[in-house]
């Protein structure tokens, strides 16, 4: 059970470049979620997904594309890198547990990905 | 909308004194969740409590002790004879409870330095 993993591990992108972060779970967890963790900013959510085949935007979603084609995997892509991306991107996983009427998500975080972009 | 203060950006104490690290929240929702996460120089996000919106009962593991008071909408975490290894950025995160609980809401971070 490998939990969440991120790859790469660094990255130094060029302003321009495409790229994709790999993030997957063997965990069977429905939701998956990217956050950007930058100096003084604490982690803020790129974008989330509730399940296969569904997505929707956090609360820093632009300059990054996700989709979520397998409950394994929750891929972030960046279309056209920009310095302002540079930054640690964290994964991460939940399943909701039950305390009767009020459930929380036990949350997993992957070892991010820390990018530079030039 | 939900809001995560850290007010301390950098504290520094030395070895075996006692420090405690701030954490207000805003949130109009009745029932959530409060956490604590360390993050060491290696990088990695440590899980370390949650806290329901309706449980005040303060708790303690070990060193670590932890003090909710809805009243003043704060989650304090305090280290009890600090160690060096107790040196990470710790982070405050707040989640709702049902529908939306998987997006966690965290604090800008607080950095602690131990020193030998």
């Amino acid at each position: 059970n490998a939990g969440v993993t991120q790859t790469p591990k660094f990255q130094v992108l060029k302003t321009g470049q495409s790229m994709t972060l790999q993030c997957a779970q063997d965990m069977n967890h429905e939701y998956m979620s990217w956050y950007r963790q930058d100096p003084g900013m604490g982690l803020r959510l790129i974008h989330y997904s509730v399940g296969a085949g569904i997505t929707d935007q956090g609360e820093v979603p632009n300059g990054y594309n996700v989709s979520r084609s397998t409950t394994e995997d929750f891929p972030l892509r960046l279309l056209s890198a920009a310095p302002s991306q540079t930054s640690v991107y964290f994964c991460a996983s939940s399943y909701s547990r039950g305390l009767g009427p009020r459930p929380y998500n036990e949350q997993f975080f992957g070892p991010g990905t820390r990018l530079t972009v030039l | 909308a939900q809001k995560v203060t850290q007010a301390q950006t950098e504290i520094s104490v030395v070895e075996k004194e006692d420090v405690t690290l701030d954490c207000v929240y805003e949130t109009r929702d009745t029932t959530y969740y409060l956490f604590w996460y360390k993050q060491p120089p290696s990088g990695e996000l440590v899980f370390l409590i949650r806290r329901n919106s309706f449980d005040e009962q303060n708790e303690i593991s070990g060193r670590y002790s932890w003090n909710f008071q809805k009243s003043t909408s704060s989650f304090n975490f305090t280290i009890t004879a600090s160690q060096v290894v107790d040196s990470a950025v710790y982070f405050c995160a707040l989640s709702y409870s049902g529908a939306g609980s998987y997006q966690l809401t965290f604090g800008k971070g607080t950095k602690l330095s131990v020193i030998p």
